[in-house]
């Protein structure tokens, strides 16, 4: 167990949706990853952010978006959801940014039908 | 652009051989270098990073890693292969976005 947790596990939307992710960083974590694995993209990163505040973006698309709230718990909002959006998202925390190592959720499997 | 490649898709060994994975960079200054390992239906598990110091870096499960700043490369071995370690395993940097390569599954067959 990693400390890091992901809810939900699992979530089967339909296109059009909205959708939210919640990750839970590891006590004393202030930096939260999040990431979407699909078979075809690899492990993608979408976001970093620092003690509340934006560190880095990745190719992240526009109908998605995500923040870091002051008890350092972060979400995933992912709206007008597309078939293409399917694929398991991850969280990581670690204690710093660059040089720490971060831990990873077991993810939450989004399939949107 | 700052990237790590793996050039190798695959890697199969036999059980007890020596496992090689292989993680080129090119990444500007002093490269915050990791490898993960990811087991089917898990999320990724750290095995070893470089930040500075010995280019050998030794990690978990018997893993270590070769820093090779002329040859741009960040390897990663072990000396003794075992079915437990037929995983996916990804290379890693963190420029604050911690980008991993397309990854390399291993296969140890006993």
């Amino acid at each position: 167990d990693s400390g890091v947790t992901q809810t939900p596990k699992h979530l089967i939307t339909a296109t059009g949706q909205r959708v939210t992710l919640r990750c839970s960083p590891r006590s004393g974590d202030l930096s939260v990853y999040w990431y979407q694995q699909s078979l075809d993209q690899g492990l993608q990163f979408l976001i970093h952010y620092y003690n509340g505040e934006e560190r880095a973006k990745g190719n992240i698309l526009e109908r998605f978006s995500a923040q870091q709230f002051p008890d350092l718990h972060s979400e995933l909002n992912l709206s007008s959801l597309e078939l293409g959006d399917s694929a398991l998202y991850f969280c990581a925390s670690s204690v710093g940014d660059r040089g720490s190592v971060a831990f990873f959720g077991q993810g939450t499997r989004l399939t949107v039908v | 652009a700052q990237s790590v490649a793996q050039p190798e898709d695959q890697v199969n060994v036999a059980e007890g051989n020596p496992l090689t994975v292989k993680c080129t960079y090119s990444v500007s200054g002093n490269p915050y270098l990791f490898w993960y390992v990811q087991y089917p239906n898990r999320g990724l598990q750290f095995l070893l990073k470089y930040i500075t110091g010995d280019n050998l870096v030794k990690g978990s499960y018997g893993f270590e890693a070769e820093f090779n700043k002329s040859q741009t490369s960040f390897h990663l071995k072990k000396p003794s292969a075992l079915v437990s370690d037929s995983a996916l395993y990804f290379c890693a940097f963190n420029d604050y976005k911690l980008s991993f390569g397309a990854g390399t599954t291993v296969t140890v067959r006993a």
